[in-house]
């Protein structure tokens, strides 16, 4: 069964900092992975898609990074600023196309 | 283009009831995936409608059911409500079948409390 894990859970930083969240997947056999933004409460925004078979993302100031092999991803965000303050999510799709694997998310604080 | 739409927004039910929650996909998708967030948690998969049809399941029991309508929108049903279904429910709609891209767009949400 994939398991998916985002590290840390919990994250604090001055406004304007540049930043890396993590996620690691333990099945490398994936279609896709995607990185979204969930404000309390909200539903789930989608920040960006990479397929299994792209290294690279990117999205004006964010930029996604996959490994495959490895089971890795990160999500780097520059300049942070406060309205970047969100948990941010990523999921995995199976090869099989039908299933779908979330981590716990990271909550991100952007101190003013 | 319409987004992801759901409804209701929030409700009340107490344990053994039923209940049905409803999800408008976006426009000119046709694939509808279910989740359900506890409080804290990751969306935990619940199930995938593509074409009307069944096509994914995640580790839910049987008395959690959906249905897609001939326009792509979709229920989610749940009977004999347990106080464990109390979460956010989830809706996403994404485009094309098997080898599309299949980027996945939320609806807002129902937030479900059970009693």
């Amino acid at each position: 069964k994939q398991e998916v894990t985002q590290i840390p859970a919990a994250l604090s930083v001055p406004e304007g900092e540049n930043l890396v969240l993590n996620c690691s997947f333990t099945d490398s056999a994936i279609y896709n992975l995607q990185w979204f933004r969930q404000d309390p409460g909200k539903g789930l925004t989608s920040l960006l898609l990479i397929q299994s078979s792209q290294r690279e993302q990117t999205s004006g100031r964010l930029n996604a990074s996959l490994d495959k092999s490895s089971g890795r991803s990160t999500l780097y965000i520059a300049a942070s600023q406060p309205g970047d303050s969100a948990t941010y999510l990523c999921a995995v799709k199976g090869e099989d196309f039908n299933k779908f694997y979330f981590g716990s998310g990271t909550k991100l604080n952007v101190k003013p | 283009e319409t987004g992801v739409t759901q409804s209701p927004t929030h409700l009340i039910k107490t344990r053994g009831q039923q209940v049905t929650l409803r999800c408008s996909s976006q426009s000119g998708h046709n694939t509808v995936s279910w989740y359900q967030q506890a409080l804290g948690q990751g969306p935990q998969f619940i199930f995938q409608y593509y074409r009307e049809e069944e096509n994914g399941r995640g580790n839910f029991p049987p008395r959690f059911s959906g249905l897609q309508f001939p326009n792509y929108s979709s229920e989610l049903n749940v009977n004999a409500l347990e106080l464990d279904d109390s979460a956010l429910y989830l809706c996403a709609s994404s485009g094309g079948g098997q080898g599309s891209y299949n980027e996945q767009f939320f609806g807002p949400g129902t937030r479900l409390t059970v009693l």
